[in-house]
């Protein structure tokens, strides 16, 4: 069964703090996605990789930064978290059109 | 910058119903459209997708294409309470390229 995973499901960090988001995937899928996604908003593209080392930014890439050194896994790092990154945060991957979600990582900068 | 716009953004009707949704896109040349089904809590997942004009049908869901005027449409026939859920949009102009959403339609399908 193909399956994206997140770690964490929840984290409550302090304005600051540095934050890391994990993503994998079982389907050996090429090229994974980091969105956001706040209501009225939906999602909002972060970071794209297209396989190891090949990452590319985003609509929104300001204050975040990404790390894909295996191809089944796709790290988002926020450095110094300001609170105006709260958000619920997915990842994804694909193997052609179709786009596969993980369940999500929901973030509270305080 | 692809720009995706979705209708309306809530409806709510009874079960059994037709439910119309709509997407709007800003680039012509977008390759693919797919539809996802976001439950609360949960990540989306992919229900359908169209890559030409016209119209495509699976189960319940028909989904039509019109490139000339930007615009996609889902309808889901005899709705039930279990597809009560966020639509999204998502529009590739190629498989290279990120699909970018649309902020959803909540659809309610009160029993």
């Amino acid at each position: 069964d193909m399956k994206v995973t997140q770690m964490p499901r929840y984290l409550i960090k302090r304005m600051g703090e540095n934050v890391l988001l994990e993503c994998g995937q079982d389907m050996s899928h090429e090229t994974m996605y980091w969105y956001r996604q706040d209501p009225g908003l939906g999602l909002q593209l972060i970071y794209i990789s297209y396989d190891v080392d090949s990452n590319s930014e985003g609509d929104i890439p300001k204050g975040y930064r990404v790390s894909r050194k295996k191809r089944e896994h796709f790290s988002l790092i926020l450095d110094s978290a300001k609170t105006n990154q709260t958000s619920v945060y997915f990842c994804a991957s694909s193997l052609s059109y179709e786009q596969y979600f993980g369940p999500g990582t929901r973030l509270t900068v305080l | 910058q692809e720009k995706v716009q979705q209708s309306p953004e809530s409806l709510i009707v009874p079960e059994g119903a037709m439910v119309s949704l709509n997407c709007s896109f800003s680039d012509s040349a977008s390759q693919s459209i797919w539809w996802y089904q976001q439950h609360p809590g949960k990540g989306p997942k992919a229900l359908i997708s169209i890559f030409s004009n016209g119209n495509k049908k699976e189960g319940r869901l028909t989904v039509y294409l019109n490139r000339a005027s930007l615009h996609v449409s889902l309808h889901i026939k005899d709705s039930q309470p279990s597809d009560s859920a966020v639509y999204l949009c998502a529009v590739s102009i190629n498989n290279n390229n990120a699909p970018r959403f649309g902020a959803g339609t909540k659809l309610s399908v009160k029993p």
